[in-house]
């Protein structure tokens, strides 16, 4: 079974653009979590998608957004990129919503903005 | 809130020995505890996991114990090994909703 896929890896941006990550879940979730790795502020949830539909958000501000497609697979929009949006961008699904499964990541997408 | 206090931050131990990190959380309602084992340009992968209604799990080398009532828990690697070099963190699963809360990472070395 392929695990969670994520592109493009590696992503250089400049300030003022707007990216668009892509992640793939494992076949069969339907839950897809996106997380924000950085050096300072560690990993943090940023929302999570469950058949369509935004179940959870965190604390980030209205520049980042996603979407999920009826095959699961989803994707995040960060627009007017800021030099703090440098991070490793990390997906993760699960079967579904409930408390007890597991959640398991991709290898992320290593974004820079200069 | 939402908080997992993790400690060490760093932890150097010599192979052959036993490495321990300790996590606090703060959600009382929490019941589900994952570990997660991120190596140097992967993402975070999910070593072992203990949900609320036992105190204590294992697997090989890996253990991980949960005090519900002290709201701590602790992951256990016995017999380290060169490949067990890498951050781990704790975690537990918000209990309003399906978002992981991640404590801020133990790395840990093992010294030949």
């Amino acid at each position: 079974k392929a695990g969670v896929t994520q592109t493009p890896r590696y992503l250089i941006k400049t300030r003022g653009q707007q990216v668009t990550l892509s992640c793939s879940p494992i076949s069969g979730h339907r839950s897809v979590s996106w997380y924000q790795q950085t050096p300072g502020q560690g990993l943090q949830f940023l929302f999570e998608y469950f058949s369509e539909t935004q179940r959870n958000k965190g604390n980030f501000p209205g520049r980042f957004s996603g979407r999920q497609f009826s095959n699961s697979r989803s994707e995040m929009n960060v627009s007017t990129l800021e030099l703090g949006d440098s991070a490793l961008y990390l997906c993760a699904s699960s079967m579904d919503s409930s408390s007890y499964n597991e959640q398991f990541f991709g290898p992320g997408t290593r974004l820079t903005v200069l | 809130g939402e908080n997992v206090e993790q400690h060490p931050s760093t932890l150097s131990v010599q192979e052959g020995d036993s490495a321990v990190i300790k996590c606090t959380y703060s959600d009382s309602a929490s019941n589900y505890f994952p570990w997660y084992k991120q190596e140097l340009g992967k993402g975070p992968q999910l070593i072992i996991d203990i949900r609320s209604n036992v105190g204590e799990k294992k697997d090989q080398r890996i253990a991980v114990t949960l005090n519900k009532t002290a709201k701590h828990f602790s992951l256990h690697i016995t017999e380290t090994q060169p490949e067990d070099s890498a951050v781990y963190f704790c975690a537990y699963k918000d209990s309003s909703a399906s978002k992981i809360i991640f404590g801020s990472g133990t790395r840990l070395s093992i010294r030949p």
